[in-house]
């Protein structure tokens, strides 16, 4: 069965540094999404992703962060200078449409930890 | 804007005892879409069922059944004769026609199921 996957599984990093969060998503799907989901609290939308552009995004989502899609398979979301407060798990997710009813998938999560 | 409300934060039960999880939910919309996502210890998300706000019929599946009610804009779910790989946290989310793309969670409802 098909699935998103994410590497790393798990990166710290220091306060102030670029970091790069990968995502290979459902290979049908067309839709993109980063989430992201603090220690112990819910789970928070962040942006999504179609054709080449941010169709959506949340106020979380703000200059510090970027997302690509830099082939045909990767997703990418960059966190440009780290704070304490990204430290969180990320979640990539992907569905083959934008439409509500459609079930996003998601993929196993990267742990970020600030330091 | 829409809000999803999982009151229950820690639920215990011992093995084979039945337990529901309560999801309450707001949304302007009048279409709009409730989903169930489990947690397991190792931390991904996994997608359990999806229900549209035409369809109010209950859904079983297996040892998992699903209520929704649109006078009470609830949308809980019972799991009968628990067992201990129950153990997770479950989550409810909404997206609706508004925010088509992203999907709005609760807190989520820690379930331990004990031996």
């Amino acid at each position: 069965e098909p699935e998103v996957t994410q590497t790393p599984s798990h990166q710290v990093t220091q306060m102030g540094q670029e970091v790069i969060l990968r995502c290979v998503p459902i290979s049908n799907h067309l839709y993109f999404y980063w989430y992201r989901q603090i220690l112990g609290q819910k789970v928070e939308f962040l942006v999504s992703f179609y054709n080449n552009e941010i169709s959506e995004k949340s106020e979380i989502f703000d200059d510090q962060f970027s997302v690509e899609r830099p082939d045909g398979s990767n997703f990418t979301l960059k966190i440009r200078s780290t704070k304490l407060e990204d430290s969180a798990m990320y979640f990539c997710a992907s569905s083959k449409h934008g439409t509500a009813q459609v079930e996003q998938y998601f993929g196993p999560g990267t742990r970020l930890t600030v330091t | 804007a829409q809000k999803v409300t999982q009151a229950q934060t820690e639920i215990s039960v011992v093995e084979k005892e039945d337990v529901t999880l309560d999801c309450v939910y707001e949304t302007r919309d009048t279409t709009y879409y409730l989903f169930w996502y489990k947690q397991p210890p190792s931390g991904e998300l996994v997608f359990l069922i999806r229900r549209n706000s035409f369809d109010e019929q209950n859904e079983i599946s297996g040892r998992y059944s699903w209520n929704f009610q649109k006078s009470t804009s609830s949308f809980n779910f019972t799991i009968t004769a628990s067992q201990v790989v129950d153990s997770a946290v479950y989550f409810c989310a909404l997206r609706d026609s508004g925010s088509a793309r992203q999907l709005t969670f609760g807190s989520g409802t820690q379930l331990t199921v004990l031996p």
